[in-house]
C-alpha cells in the first residue's frame, strides 16, 4: 500500500525567506507525486507533479520539488514566500495502474511580514 | 475556475433529512470522485467512478448513496447522518483514474453540517 507522510502540520516563515514543505513516501512501485494547495474556502489546486520524467519538477507561483528515490521524498521549495503563499498544502501519490490518489494530512503555510 | 462545478456550496440539515450534492464537470473527463475533507484528518477518498461505474468504495456508511447518471455530473445522496459527517465535501474529476499521473481537478466544495 502507498502512504505519504509530511513532516510539520504547520509551518511558518517570514515573508522573502525560503519556503520547504517536507514530503516522504512510501511505495513498492515506481510513484507518481503530487503537490497541491488549498486557499481558505477553496478546493484543491495543482502545483506540480513528478510522473518519472525530470526529477526536478517546476510549478506554478514558482514553487518546485525534486525527487529523490533513494531518500523517498519529495520536497516542495520556493526561494521567496510571499504573502499569498499562505495556504495548505497537500503532497499525495499514485502510480500506474492506481484507482486513487493518496493523501498527505496536510501543512498549513503561515507568512509572516 | 476549475471546470469541476459544486452545488450547494454550503447545506446545513437535520439528522433525518434527506438531501443531495451536485457536482459538475466541464473538462470532459471520464473519471469522478467524492473526497471528505474534516478538520484534523487526511483527505478521505469515498468513491471512484470511472466511465460511469463505480470502481471504489471506500468503506462508506450506507447514508451517502453516489449517483453517476453519465461521466459528467455526480450526486452525492445524504440521509439520516450523523453530526460527525460535518466536514467539506469535495468532488474531483480526471481523465482517467488515477492511473498514469493524471491530474485530479477538484471544484471548490460543499460545506456541509449536520445538526
Amino acid at each position: 500500500a502507498q502512504s505519504v507522510t509530511q513532516l510539520g502540520s504547520h509551518v511558518s516563515v517570514s515573508e522573502g525567506a525560503l519556503v520547504l514543505l517536507r514530503c516522504n513516501y512510501s511505495s513498492s512501485v515506481p510513484p507518481y507525486l503530487f503537490w497541491y494547495v488549498q486557499y481558505p474556502n477553496q478546493g484543491l489546486q495543482l502545483l506540480l507533479k513528478y510522473t518519472s520524467a525530470a526529477t526536478l519538477v517546476k510549478g506554478i507561483n514558482g514553487f518546485e520539488a525534486e525527487f529523490k528515490k533513494s531518500e523517498t521524498s519529495f520536497h516542495l521549495t520556493k526561494p521567496s514566500a510571499h504573502m499569498s503563499d499562505a495556504a495548505e498544502y497537500f503532497c499525495a501519490v499514485s502510480h500506474q495502474g492506481a484507482q486513487k490518489l493518496v493523501f498527505g494530512q496536510g501543512t498549513r503555510l503561515t507568512i509572516n511580514p | 475556475e476549475t471546470g469541476v462545478t459544486q452545488t450547494p456550496r454550503h447545506l446545513v440539515m437535520g439528522m433525518t433529512n434527506k438531501k443531495s450534492l451536485k457536482c459538475e464537470q466541464h473538462l470532459g473527463h471520464n473519471a469522478m470522485y467524492w473526497y471528505k475533507q474534516s478538520a484534523k484528518k487526511p483527505l478521505e477518498l469515498m468513491f471512484v467512478y470511472s466511465l460511469e461505474e463505480r470502481v471504489e468504495n471506500n468503506s462508506v456508511p450506507s447514508r451517502f448513496s453516489p449517483e453517476c447518471p453519465n461521466s459528467s455530473h455526480l450526486f452525492l445522496h445524504l440521509h439520516t447522518l450523523q453530526p460527525e459527517d460535518s466536514a467539506l465535501y469535495l468532488c474531483a474529476s480526471s481523465q482517467e483514474t488515477a492511473d498514469s499521473g493524471n491530474t485530479i481537478y477538484f471544484g471548490e466544495g460543499s460545506w456541509l453540517t449536520v445538526v
